[in-house]
């Protein structure tokens, strides 16, 4: 069983370019986590979602940020006119269950984003 | 708010036990879990605990006080390769997401 996938493991992209950054869950999930690590700090929570729904977003900056899990293929998190404050490694994370559900069900990182702009 | 502390960094040396504490107010709470990361690395998981008590897991156990808002991760016998940044994270109730702390930094040195 395959673990969570990211790609592109690093991205480089230059002030006002596009930043899109792609999640595929561990099979059998349907909930998708996206956080945030910058230098030297904890992960930041960004967005929740299930198939085709943004149940919480909270996280992410209002302006710029947009994440989608479409029925087909995997989740992507996009970044707009990325300026050098986005840089950070942007981890994915899936679980099989949703907050309906109780029991020690973890949340399964990928090996993350790391996007650094120019 | 949501606040969760832990110590920014700590050492150890290689066969002893190490304590690592992280006290949290949240507004809401549906467990909470350890994680470890190695740098450059994603996080794992290490533990979880949603009632008050010991959870023990062979050289790692973790400790929850739900009333005092408390958690603790215990390493035994420490091993090099424990060097990692260790992140306490608490489950929100509602939409499931983790808080972090800001983690861990434990050096351990032979």
């Amino acid at each position: 069983n395959a673990g969570v996938m990211q790609n592109p493991r690093h991205l480089v992209r230059r002030r006002g370019q596009e930043a899109r950054l792609r999640c595929s869950p561990m099979k059998g999930h349907s909930h998708v986590y996206w956080y945030r690590q910058l230098p030297e700090e904890g992960l930041k929570f960004m967005v929740y979602l299930q198939k085709e729904n943004i149940i919480d977003e909270s996280g992410m900056p209002k302006e710029r940020f947009s994440a989608e899990f479409p029925k087909e293929g995997p989740s992507i998190l996009r970044i707009q006119q990325v300026v050098r404050g986005d840089s950070a490694a942007y981890f994915c994370a899936s679980s099989p269950t949703g907050p309906t559900s109780v029991g020690p069900y973890e949340q399964y990182f990928g090996p993350g984003t790391r996007l650094t702009v120019t | 708010g949501q606040n969760i502390d832990q110590p920014t960094e700590m050492t150890a040396t290689e066969g002893a036990i190490v304590q690592i504490n992280c006290t949290y107010q949240t507004s809401g709470f549906n467990g909470l879990f350890w994680y470890q990361q190695h740098a450059g690395e994603a996080p794992t998981f290490l533990s979880y605990n949603v009632l008050d008590g010991l959870e023990e897991k062979g050289r790692f156990s973790s400790f929850l006080s739900r009333s005092k808002g408390y958690s603790y991760l215990l390493l035994k016998e420490l091993q090099m390769k424990d060097s990692a940044s260790y992140l306490c994270a608490v489950r929100d109730d509602n939409t499931d997401k983790l808080i972090f702390g800001t983690g861990t930094r434990l050096q351990v040195f032979p």
